[in-house]
């Protein structure tokens, strides 16, 4: 079964542009999150789309934005960018069924490099 | 505010002895934790989890023990081998909703050294 597919894996934008970075679940996933990993600051949660819906943000402007189409395929995009937007930007996809006795495992696709200069 | 703290940014062990990797959370509801591993270039890959209802889980070379008292959980790596040689994140999460946020600590660099 293929993994989490990100793409670009590498970009580099100037300030004010915007961007947008897509992600490709494993298959039969249903739920995507997005996550902004820097230096120091382990993985900041962005946001999460289960059925074409957001149903939890992190604590981001709201310059982030994201969302999923029907396949679970799911798009996160960025405006006005930021010298500070410079991170690595990871999407992970689950099932999204969690029990009593174990909760939803997450895989990682392996991210896309943002630079802004 | 970080509800997940790693508090040691990195750690050297040398290989064949127990690397002991820490964290510590807040949120008294958290009731199911992650240790995620994670080499440069790649994302991160689950490793190992354990529930609340326990305080300890086992998977081959890995432990990793809580305690809730303390808000506390450690993995355990017996023996280290060069390959553990990565990042590795703690994560939490609250309540059985499947919709529920998984916190990530900042992490953990492990050096295995010959």
């Amino acid at each position: 079964k293929a993994g989490v597919t990100q793409t670009p894996r590498y970009l580099i934008k100037t300030r004010g542009q915007q961007v947008t970075l897509s992600c490709s679940p494993i298959s039969g996933h249903r739920s995507v999150s997005w996550y902004q990993q820097t230096p120091g600051q382990g993985l900041q949660f962005l946001f999460e789309y289960f059925s074409e819906t957001q149903r939890n943000k992190g604590n981001f402007p709201g310059r982030f934005s994201g969302r999923q189409f029907s396949n679970s395929r799911s798009e996160m995009n960025v405006s006005t960018l930021e010298l500070g937007d410079s991170a690595l930007y990871l999407c992970a996809s689950s099932l999204a069924k969690r029990t009593s006795a174990n909760t939803d495992t997450q895989y990682f696709g392996p991210g896309t490099r943002l630079t802004v200069l | 505010d970080q509800q997940v703290k790693q508090n040691s940014p990195s750690l050297s062990v040398q290989e064949g002895r127990i690397s002991i990797l820490n964290c510590d959370y807040t949120n008294s509801m958290f009731d199911y934790f992650l240790w995620y591993k994670k080499y440069p270039a790649e994302g991160p890959t689950f490793l190992i989890s354990i529930s609340s209802i326990k305080d300890k889980n086992e998977d081959g070379r890995f432990t990793v023990f809580l305690n809730k008292s303390a808000k506390h959980l450690s993995l355990h790596i017996v023996p280290s081998q060069p390959g553990d040689s990565a990042v590795y994140f703690c994560a939490a999460s609250a309540g059985y909703s499947s919709a529920s946020k998984i916190i990530f600590g900042s992490g953990t660099r492990l050096s295995i050294r010959p």
